[in-house]
């Protein structure tokens, strides 16, 4: 079955630490991959997208993104977090034509 | 509009009676979605709709949800009988279609409802 997993539920970082959270895809075809913040009482904001081409994305905010066909993973990355970024981080997958399956989301925590 | 409206912000309802969430998309998007999201959960699709017509209702869970496109472009999701467990986010989100590089989806802030 298809599906999309975010194997962390809730993650705590320090103001100025790298973060990276994970996202991995069950899919027969490869698929368009996202990732989207949600700010908390706030809709979802797209940060970047993958579709083809160069498997290292940018996006805003100074969120990057690669994805690796081998090992059917879209992880996000950003070199320093700041107390702004606390949120939560959705990956979403979407074959052509189809809807998006959203993962369950990954809390981010940041510490001053 | 800018982006994608959905309203009221905000909704309480006593346990049965009936209610209209309201989404207006980006102009010129012609796909729309409906999502649910539980407190500390993912987003649970619903319905999709290109155009008026809606070919993937499947996620609707049950018989007192249901939703309509008029003219393209507002949507509105009524869900029927409330329950106590129906309190939740709806999210309404738009794209310029399905295809390659159009299936980007906009959201709104979302309907936050409690049914009491």
């Amino acid at each position: 079955a298809q599906s999309v997993t975010q194997p962390d539920i809730h993650i705590t970082v320090s103001e100025g630490a790298s973060l990276e959270l994970r996202c991995n895809y069950s899919y027969g075809a490869t698929p368009y991959l996202f990732w989207y913040v949600q700010s908390p009482g706030q809709g979802l904001q797209l940060l970047l997208k993958y579709f083809s081409g160069d498997t290292l994305v940018q996006g805003i905010k100074g969120f990057e993104a690669e994805f690796k066909r081998s090992q059917s993973s879209f992880n996000l990355r950003k070199p320093s977090v700041h107390w702004s970024d606390a949120a939560e981080y959705f990956c979403a997958v979407a074959l052509y034509g189809q809807n998006f399956v959203f993962g369950p989301g990954t809390r981010l925590s940041v510490l001053p | 509009g800018a982006g994608v409206s959905q309203s009221p912000s905000n909704k309480v309802t006593e346990k049965g009676k009936d209610v209209e969430l309201r989404c207006d998309p980006i102009s010129g998007h012609t796909a729309l979605y409906w999502y649910r999201q539980s407190l500390g959960q993912g987003l649970e699709f619903l319905i999709y709709f290109q155009g008026n017509s809606a070919p993937d209702k499947s996620g609707l869970p049950s018989d007192r949800f249901s939703a309509e496109r008029t003219g393209g472009s507002v949507s509105t999701l009524t869900i029927q009988r409330t329950q106590q467990e129906d309190s939740a986010v709806y999210l309404c989100a738009s794209s310029l279609g399905t295809g390659l590089a159009k299936n980007i989806q906009y959201f709104g802030a979302g309907t936050r409802l409690s049914v009491l």
